[in-house]
């Protein structure tokens, strides 16, 4: 079983404040780092796949970079507004495997 | 543009019932993947598919099986349910094998066993 590790599990930011956390996994055999939003009620939807080191992905005010030989990922919140609540997972793929191994998420809770 | 389709949305069962969950997508995806969702836990893969007539099991397949007979088509099965299973199910979809693309995920199943 594939370790993928979040960090921290829960986050509270006030409003306008910036934020980033951490998805960490193996650093062998690495295929794409995926990143999902998952809001209360609804289902997963993706912000990003990366697949190469060094990639730095940018979608509005959040932004991902991602260190495949370190075996890390950043997402950051510029600006954080209420709509940004949510869970936030990561979910790692290794090469020759069809499985996506998702960690348990950060939960982030804007404050206005 | 219905994407994944996922039915039941709510169901409860007795110890010993057993049911199926029905996922369908209309994107035609090869891949196809069962997870659970319970507090603390995360997302934990249940079964997958890589295409019609071929599934294999994820991290944790007991008490579930699968089929795949059609592309569109990837119910999940629970023969003689169990408390333990109760949970959120998700079914997800994305493109073939050497698509690194992202994955489309049903609105969940949430299925109570008494």
């Amino acid at each position: 079983i594939l370790n993928v590790e979040q960090s921290p599990q829960s986050l509270h930011v006030q409003e306008g404040d910036s934020t980033n956390f951490t998805c960490s996994f193996p650093s062998s055999n690495f295929y794409a780092l995926h990143w999902y939003r998952w809001e209360t009620a609804k289902s997963p939807e993706a912000l990003f796949v990366m697949t190469l080191n060094g990639d730095e992905k940018k979608k509005g005010r959040i932004s991902a970079t991602l260190n495949t030989k370190e075996g890390y990922s950043y997402l950051y919140i510029k600006g954080s507004q209420p709509e940004d609540s949510a869970t936030y997972l990561c979910a790692f793929r290794d090469f020759g495997n069809e499985k996506l191994t998702f960690g348990t998420g950060t939960r982030l809770t804007i404050i206005p | 543009n219905a994407g994944v389709t996922q039915t039941p949305k709510f169901q409860v069962l007795k110890t010993g019932q057993s049911m199926t969950l029905q996922c369908a997508q209309d994107m035609n995806h090869e891949y196809m993947s069962w997870y659970r969702q319970d507090p603390g836990m995360g997302l934990r893969l249940i079964h997958y598919s890589v295409g019609a007539g071929i599934t294999d099991q994820g991290e944790v397949p007991n008490g579930y099986n699968v089929s795949r007979s059609t592309t569109e088509d990837f119910p999940l099965r629970l023969l003689s349910a169990a408390p333990s299973q109760t949970s959120v199910y998700f079914c997800a979809s994305r493109p073939g094998q050497a698509n690194t693309g992202e994955l489309f995920f049903g609105e969940g199943s949430r299925l109570t066993v008494l």
